[in-house]
């Protein structure tokens, strides 16, 4: 499968703690996505890079929430502090860089609980 | 400020009818427009797309429609078909360029329900 990748699946944490996720693109895209999606809500953008520059973080980016792509190939998303509103899915997607319309592909995703 | 917006939270419809799913936006910078379908514990998965340019799009038994005017498109799927039952997300791309390119504004998603 080659597919974009994510792990964990699932994540239980207590409040305070620090939580990393995994999102291994699809080999050949050079852009990468991080979105959040919470119950009853469509995917909400959090960051994304064009190979290892991030570009562009949204506002919901707090500064406990931090994202690399060292090599341009994967990607790290860290929550520091958890906090139990940090709950929900954290979606990774990537596409090409060109054309302007390639769409995401998207990963399973990882499911935060914070409890 | 939900610059993307599909106002029915659900839709149910029997096999074989259509299903017609609504999406509006405010943005008129938004110059392409994706249709995403969701399946529980997977991600959202690409099913079509138009640019601002065009007004329809078909592929297969999906056809999208856009009415630039009115800031508003719809998914079109027909004959409905019981593996169609999922989430439904509209979503759009700025043409503003610099850094946001490429990155997509979501609606709050469809629950399609078909009905053998």
């Amino acid at each position: 499968d080659t597919g974009v990748s994510q792990d964990p699946r699932h994540k239980i944490t207590k409040r305070g703690q620090n939580v990393t996720f995994r999102c291994d693109p699809i080999s050949e895209h050079n852009r990468l996505y991080w979105y959040r999606q919470t119950l009853g809500q469509g995917p909400e953008f959090l960051t994304y890079f064009q190979n290892e520059a991030q570009l562009e973080k949204s506002r919901l980016l707090s500064d406990r929430f931090s994202a690399e792509r060292p090599k341009g190939s994967f990607s790290t998303l860290e929550i520091q502090r958890t906090e139990q509103g940090d709950s929900a899915m954290y979606l990774c997607a990537s596409s090409l860089g060109v054309p302007y319309n390639s769409p995401l592909h998207f990963g399973n995703g990882t499911r935060l609980t914070v409890t | 400020d939900q610059q993307v917006k599909q106002n029915s939270p659900s839709l149910s419809v029997q096999e074989g009818r259509i299903s017609i799913l609504n999406c509006d936006y405010t943005n008129s910078m938004f110059d392409y427009f994706l249709w995403y379908k969701k399946y529980p514990a997977e991600g959202p998965t690409f099913l079509i797309s138009i640019s601002s340019i065009k007004d329809k799009n078909e592929d297969g038994r999906f056809t999208v429609f856009l009415n630039k005017s009115a800031k508003h498109l719809s998914l079109h799927i027909v004959p409905s078909q019981p593996g169609d039952s999922a989430v439904y997300f509209c979503a759009a791309r700025t043409n503003a360029g610099g850094t946001s390119y490429g990155k997509l504004t979501f609606g709050q998603g469809t629950i399609l329900t078909v009905h053998p």
